[in-house]
């Protein structure tokens, strides 16, 4: 089945302590990017990755980072969290050619809560 | 700077018509999205429209105009399982600017 796993689906952690979560897919989709949603704010992109070794600052970065060392997976990590990115995260993938009947493909989301 | 206007909620009657806005000033524009999205889950992909007009897929209809930086989607035969946030996002440059979504409720 065409997906994109995140893990963990839930996690609460407390400031500073080191995570990273994790995204993978297996439609071999060049593109993969990370979003936060909060109440009232819509989805914010993070970061995103236009193919292997290939990132960019979205529209909220600070405090994250990425990295694309294979296709398949981009994880999410935040070195020293802090209770303002307690948040709804989700991981997308897409391939350009195939947008008009596939659009971006999400992953089940993670609740993270830093307390 | 970058905006996507949605309205925040609205409400249908099943059965009914609903035409859900959404307005946009970005800094690119590579085509228009909408997506559904339940309370707590992933949003899931409905329509993409790039060139202006309508796109219709089964109950669902998406319409462009990229002169008015306007677009909207039309849901038909309304169903109770259409209750939902409605999505509208733009590809600017690669980058997926999202409004804020619309909460449609849909009453018996």
């Amino acid at each position: 089945e065409a997906q994109v796993t995140q893990n963990p689906r839930y996690l609460i952690t407390v400031t500073g302590k080191k995570l990273t979560v994790t995204c993978s897919q297996n439609m071999n989709h060049e593109y993969m990017s990370w979003y936060r949603q909060d109440p009232g704010l819509g989805l914010r992109q993070i970061y995103y990755s236009m193919n292997v070794e290939v990132t960019d600052k979205g529209d909220v970065p600070e405090g994250y980072k990425v990295s694309r060392k294979e296709k398949r997976n981009f994880p999410l990590i935040l070195e020293s969290p802090s209770p303002n990115q307690t948040s709804l995260y989700f991981c997308a993938s897409s391939q350009r050619g195939q947008l008009a009947n596939y659009g971006y493909t999400f992953g089940s989301g993670t609740r993270l809560t830093v307390v | 700077g970058q905006n996507i206007d949605q309205p925040t909620e609205m409400t249908a009657t099943e059965g009914a018509i609903v035409q859900i806005n959404c307005t946009y000033q970005t800094s690119g524009f590579n085509g228009l999205f909408w997506y559904q999205q339940h309370a707590g889950e992933a949003p899931t992909f409905l329509s993409y429209n790039v060139l202006d007009g309508l796109e219709e897929k089964g109950r669902f209809s998406s319409f462009l105009s990229r002169s008015k930086g306007y677009s909207y989607l039309l849901l038909k035969e309304l169903q109770m399982k259409d209750s939902a946030s409605y999505l509208c996002a733009v590809d600017s440059n690669y980058q997926l600017i999202w409004g804020a979504g619309t909460k449609l409720i849909i009453k018996p």
